[in-house]
């Protein structure tokens, strides 16, 4: 199976600044079927991005989604209080799918 | 609005047999997509389970496969999942989802399934 590597593992950062999350696949992942999602406490993920660059329904623009490969990288360009929670990658291009273990963005 | 509810045990003892239904409104699930189950380990990350259409086509997590049975059932709108012979890492939040070639944007809410004695 296909395992996703995100780092960092915790990044701190403050409202308005900008953050990268990176997602790095053991394989090739085919036709850029990644995704990203986010995760607050207690709460289902939520899709953000699909297609490693295609933001979903309703996610600001401010998310956006690049790479291919097995390198991908989110970029939220200026962070607003409520984009504070766990991110998380997935592959969906090989089965089974899998997801990265997550990168938690915190308040600095 | 596409809406999925768990429903179920939420302590199960060990060796025995985790069962969750979920109940899907707002759409039928008859119409197509695959639905399926998720986890999540207390602190930890996502792990699909496996998923099923609605003719009974199935995906498994081949991690898990030996112990999984998913099924659907067209009529009450709803499919469920039972996983055999569980352990404390079975512990997990079980989230089921709708799946759309691989990806997921409809989750339910979660529910705590704790394997304990």
């Amino acid at each position: 199976e296909i395992v996703l590597t995100q780092s960092p593992g915790t990044l701190s950062l403050s409202p308005g600044e900008r953050a990268t999350l990176s997602c790095r696949a053991s394989q090739s992942v085919s036709s850029s079927y990644l995704a990203w999602y986010q995760q607050k406490p207690g709460q289902a993920p939520r899709l953000l991005i699909f297609g490693a660059s295609n933001r979903a329904t309703g996610i600001p623009d401010r998310f956006s989604g690049s790479g291919s490969g097995t390198d991908f990288t989110l970029t939220i360009s200026r962070l607003e209080p409520e984009d504070f929670a766990v991110y998380y990658c997935q592959q969906y291009g090989r089965s089974p799918d899998t997801f990265g273990q997550g990168t938690k963005l915190e308040i600095k | 609005q596409v809406q999925l509810q768990e429903s179920g045990p939420g302590l199960v003892k060990p060796s025995e047999t985790l069962s969750l239904t979920c109940a899907v409104s707002g759409y039928s699930i008859s119409s197509g997509y695959s639905w399926g189950w998720i986890r999540q380990p207390p602190g930890k990350g996502l792990e699909w389970i496996g998923s099923i259409n609605h003719i009974g086509s199935i995906y498994y997590n081949p991690s898990l496969k030996s112990r999984v049975t998913l099924s659907v059932d067209t009529s009450k709108n709803q499919f469920s999942l039972k996983l055999s012979s569980v352990t404390a890492a079975d512990t997990a939040v079980y989230f089921c989802a709708r799946r759309d070639n691989g990806l997921v944007a409809y989750w339910g809410q979660g529910t705590l399934v704790t394997v304990s004695s």
